[in-house]
């Protein structure tokens, strides 16, 4: 079946505009996880999703990031004002059920603000 | 807060020689641990796990033991392929129970030459 997909695949930001990243979890998964992994460096924790419900925003690095998931699947990650330190890969991960070990990964967003 | 050490990389090997790459953390908790792999041009995937102490993790060739005495889980394989270079990630899970969140390591590349 298909796995996670991400779009776009690459964006080019110039400062100060605000971007929206889609994540297209694996169908009928109920966790999803949105992690930012910075060059050579590994991935770290942003938000999690529980279907609709976001209950963990603590990595979220400031009120520039948002994040939705309106009906439980697809999911958006939004970042306003972007700036040169935001570029990144961003990926996300769903799981099956909320306390499911294994963890599915997209292919990533790769940001970078000019 | 938790954390998960990784050796300084890259690595490069002949093959079928033997890999060891060290993953050293820090949790409050009883974790699971992980290792993520990144093939070039694809996703991370989960190479291997273990919930508990003393459990082995293992598959395609590459096993991995929870070592609570020593806070670790390497990475092994006996013989290394080609094949086998790609990215790889130390993860552990979180220890609060709140969600399964991984904080990652900084991973390490591994290239493998015929």
């Amino acid at each position: 079946g298909a796995g996670v997909s991400q779009s776009p695949r690459y964006k080019v930001a110039k400062r100060g505009q605000d971007v929206a990243l889609r994540c297209d979890p694996i169908s009928g998964h109920v966790s999803l996880f949105w992690y930012q992994q910075a060059l050579g460096q590994g991935p770290e924790f942003l938000t999690y999703f529980q279907n609709e419900a976001q209950l963990d925003k603590s990595g979220l690095p400031s009120d520039r990031f948002f994040a939705e998931r309106p009906e439980g699947s697809v999911s958006t990650l939004k970042i306003q004002r972007t700036q040169q330190e935001d570029s990144a890969v961003y990926l996300c991960a769903s799981s099956l059920l909320e306390y499911t070990d294994t963890q599915y990964f997209g292919p990533g967003t790769r940001l970078t603000v000019l | 807060g938790d954390s998960v050490t990784q050796m300084e990389g890259p690595v490069t090997l002949s093959e079928e020689a033997f890999l060891t790459i060290n993953c050293t953390y820090t949790a409050t908790g009883y974790p699971s641990l992980f290792w993520y792999v990144q093939y070039p041009g694809e996703g991370l995937q989960l190479l291997l796990k273990a919930t508990k102490a003393d459990d082995k993790g293992s598959n395609k060739g590459f096993e991995a033991t929870y070592r609570k005495e020593t806070t670790s889980f390497h990475l092994e394989k006996g013989s290394v392929q080609v094949s086998d270079s790609a990215v790889y990630f130390c993860a552990l899970g979180d220890t609060t129970g709140a969600n399964s969140k991984l904080t990652f390591g900084k991973g390490i590349t591994l290239s493998v030459r015929p």
